[in-house]
């Protein structure tokens, strides 16, 4: 296992700004998150896949977010007119419920998103 | 809803001390807990895990028992290092009444190390 990739590691970008970040999971996993952390917080739950079914969003992931896992394997997540406040670190993890109901998340090393 | 709940830090200690971190929660059901740490700049990795009462998890001399009496599942090491140096988080799961299994966190707990 490579382990849990995202891309790009950091991104700068002005307010109003579209940003689309990237998630590789583990090879096979059929479970991948999102979260969101901001400074000095533990990570929020967003959203989350099962193969390419997006199956519950939190309330935290307003309509300007958007993430798509199309085939069941990457994942995109999107922010459409990047506001200040989402300035964060952008969290993937991903888990294979094959291992049984209470399965182990692992995370890739984030996405810094500042928005100017 | 599930919570869980940290010591508040920076904890500041020396090198070979012994280390406490306290993590409580609540939760409606039958919780999975975990440790995971994160270096500066970096993601989460995980540190040890729990699935069930009285389950010691333990990893790199780090300890954690969990504790359904008292809802807890603190974190210790009997000697720290510098290279310990981290934020480490307490997460649980709730599975049996989440079906997307997804973390709720605590808030983070700095440790810092001093040779």
């Amino acid at each position: 296992d490579t382990g849990v990739s995202q891309d790009p590691r950091h991104k700068i970008t002005k307010r109003g700004q579209n940003v689309t970040f990237r998630c590789d999971p583990i090879s096979e996993h059929n479970r991948l998150y999102w979260y969101r952390q901001t400074l000095g917080q533990g990570p929020e739950f967003l959203t989350y896949f099962q193969n390419e079914a997006q199956l519950e969003k939190s309330r935290l992931l307003s309509d300007r977010f958007s993430a798509e896992r199309p085939k069941g394997s990457f994942s995109t997540l999107e922010i459409q007119r990047t506001e200040q406040g989402d300035s964060a670190m952008y969290l993937c993890a991903s888990s294979s419920i094959q291992g049984g109901v209470r399965e182990t998340q692992y995370f890739g090393p984030g996405t810094r998103l500042l928005v100017l | 809803g599930d919570s869980v709940t940290q010591m508040e830090g920076p904890v500041t200690l020396s090198e070979e001390a012994f280390l406490t971190i306290n993590c409580t929660y609540t939760a409606t059901g039958y919780p999975s807990l975990f440790w995971y740490v994160q270096y500066p700049g970096e993601g989460l990795q995980l540190l040890l895990k729990a699935t069930k009462a009285d389950d010691k998890g333990s990893n790199k001399g780090f300890e954690a028992t969990y504790r359904k009496e008292t809802t807890s599942f603190h974190l210790e090491k009997g000697s720290v290092q510098v290279s310990d140096s981290a934020v480490y988080f307490c997460a649980l799961s709730d599975p049996v009444n989440n079906a997307g299994n997804m973390l709720t966190f605590g808030g983070g707990t700095r440790l810092m190390v001093k040779p």
